[in-house]
């Protein structure tokens, strides 16, 4: 039972360009949600966050919006630039009051083309 | 200050065989977690602990355990290695127990059976 949905594999901008990359959510218990960036052969850098108490939160060129009806959730980058080609997770935590636990998504892989 | 430092990076072992490896936290982060990355099941996860307490678990056999010591160090092992637990294990760090935060990822040990 997949629980977090990225259901693009990959895709494919242009460097300056906007990229959106996409995540659904089965659980209406998850509260928390967090974004990834990962290269091959090392572990998942943290981008971004967003509580489900808010419905966009930004951070430099990386915008996260959720809207919890929909159970989605996207990241927007702009400018896309080329060294933001990696493979994006989408992760969320269902836990309050503490707790640890993440559920991810299975990637994205975003190529920033020039 | 220094990231989450997993060893060894990589390690060969037959089935049958025990592993251990080990994870060292970003210093005053009390939680650990430890996540398996496979390319058929994505990012999984295995258990966290906190202040030398599991207090999460994943859907794993008993074959996959950890533990945490007192300084934050955790070690997880897997008994009875089979073929299928070839993977990428990765552990992430937090700093704080009450409430959602990012995890900090380590670069992760390549687990390769044979």
């Amino acid at each position: 039972d997949q629980q977090v949905k990225q259901n693009s594999p990959s895709l494919s901008v242009q460097e300056g360009r906007i990229s959106i990359l996409n995540c659904d959510y089965t659980n209406s218990m998850f509260d928390y949600f967090l974004w990834y960036k990962k290269y091959p052969a090392e572990g998942p850098t943290f981008l971004i966050s967003i509580s489900s108490i808010k419905d966009k939160n930004e951070d430099g060129r990386f915008t996260v919006f959720l809207n919890k009806s929909a159970k989605h959730l996207s990241l927007h980058i702009v400018p896309s630039q080329p060294g933001d080609s990696a493979v994006y997770f989408c992760a969320a935590s269902a836990i309050p009051g503490g707790g640890n636990k993440l559920t991810f998504g299975t990637g994205t892989q975003l190529k920033v083309e020039l | 200050k220094a990231g989450v430092t997993q060893t060894p990076r990589y390690l060969i072992k037959t089935r049958g065989q025990q592993v251990t490896l080990s994870c060292s936290p970003i210093s005053g982060h009390r939680s650990v977690s430890w996540y398996q990355q496979t390319p058929g099941q994505g990012l999984q996860f295995l258990f966290e602990y906190f202040s030398e307490t599991q207090r999460n678990k994943g859907n794993f056999p008993g074959r996959f355990s950890g533990r945490q010591f007192s300084n934050s160090r955790s070690e997880m092992n897997v008994s009875t290695l089979e073929l299928g637990d070839s993977a990428l294990y990765l552990c992430a760090s937090s700093s704080y127990a009450g409430m959602n935060t990012e995890a900090f990822f380590g670069q992760g040990t390549r687990l390769t059976v044979v």
